[in-house]
């Protein structure tokens, strides 16, 4: 079936670095979503995209944090500069409508250091 | 304040049994949408089945079935003939809103399901 894919899967980085999280959607769905689990815990919800925008995002999407999707390409999560407490498995999600459940990547783990 | 609850830390059965896992939710929405997803030991996030909070039929697919009590603001996950495979970790998550509304979803904290042979 359709998969959302993520790259890497794995990424360690020093502290106050810059680092970008890939994601590959499936190609014809419409939303994104990115969400946030630490050490196997509760998911927490980042951030949603339609259309070339920001629709909704959390407290946790920080001012360091940005998204976007040029060209209908990669849907990028970036973090700049990376804290310590940034270290967590990075979910994509995407989905066809925004009443159906979003599929997901298998995630990016991020390690600050 | 929205908010899912799973109060189910780790459930451990025998293969071939069913299990019930409990998930309670609030929401001050008239509209919303509850799904179940499962997390395996590889960390990939499996969707399972959904239900709408119009809809009065429980939903089912495959060995997966809902027990929806809406008075009970109460989504428990049915699952029939366990395999080993089933083994994960299970998550309730909510969706307010109507189906156009592009909102996020609020997870609880999974329930681990382990089956034995």
């Amino acid at each position: 079936g359709p998969k959302v894919l993520q790259i890497p899967s794995h990424q360690i980085i020093d502290m106050g670095q810059m680092v970008t999280l890939n994601c590959d959607p499936v190609s014809n769905h419409l939303y994104f979503y990115w969400y946030k689990q630490i050490l196997g815990q509760q998911m927490e919800f980042l951030v949603n995209f339609y259309n070339g925008k920001v629709m909704e995002k959390s407290k946790l999407f920080k001012d360091q944090f940005s998204v976007e999707r040029p060209d209908g390409s990669y849907f990028t999560l970036k973090i700049q500069p990376t804290a310590l407490e940034d270290s967590a498995v990075y979910f994509c999600a995407s989905s066809l409508g925004a009443g159906q459940a979003p599929l997901f990547g298998e995630g990016t783990r991020l390690s600050v250091l | 304040a929205q908010k899912v609850t799973q109060t189910q830390t780790s459930i451990s059965v025998m293969e071939k049994t069913t299990v019930t896992m409990d998930c309670v939710y609030e929401t001050q929405d008239s509209s919303y949408f509850l799904f179940w997803y499962k997390q395996t030991a590889s960390g990939e996030i499996v969707f399972l089945i959904r239900q709408d909070s119009y809809k009065k039929e429980n939903a089912t697919v495959g060995h997966y079935s809902l027990n929806f009590q809406k008075p009970k603001s109460s989504i428990g996950l049915i699952i029939t003939a366990t395999q080993i495979e089933d083994s994960a970790v299970y998550f309730c998550a909510m969706r307010e809103g109507e189906v156009g509304d592009n909102s996020k979803l609020i997870w609880g904290l999974g329930t681990s399901l382990v089956v034995n042979p």
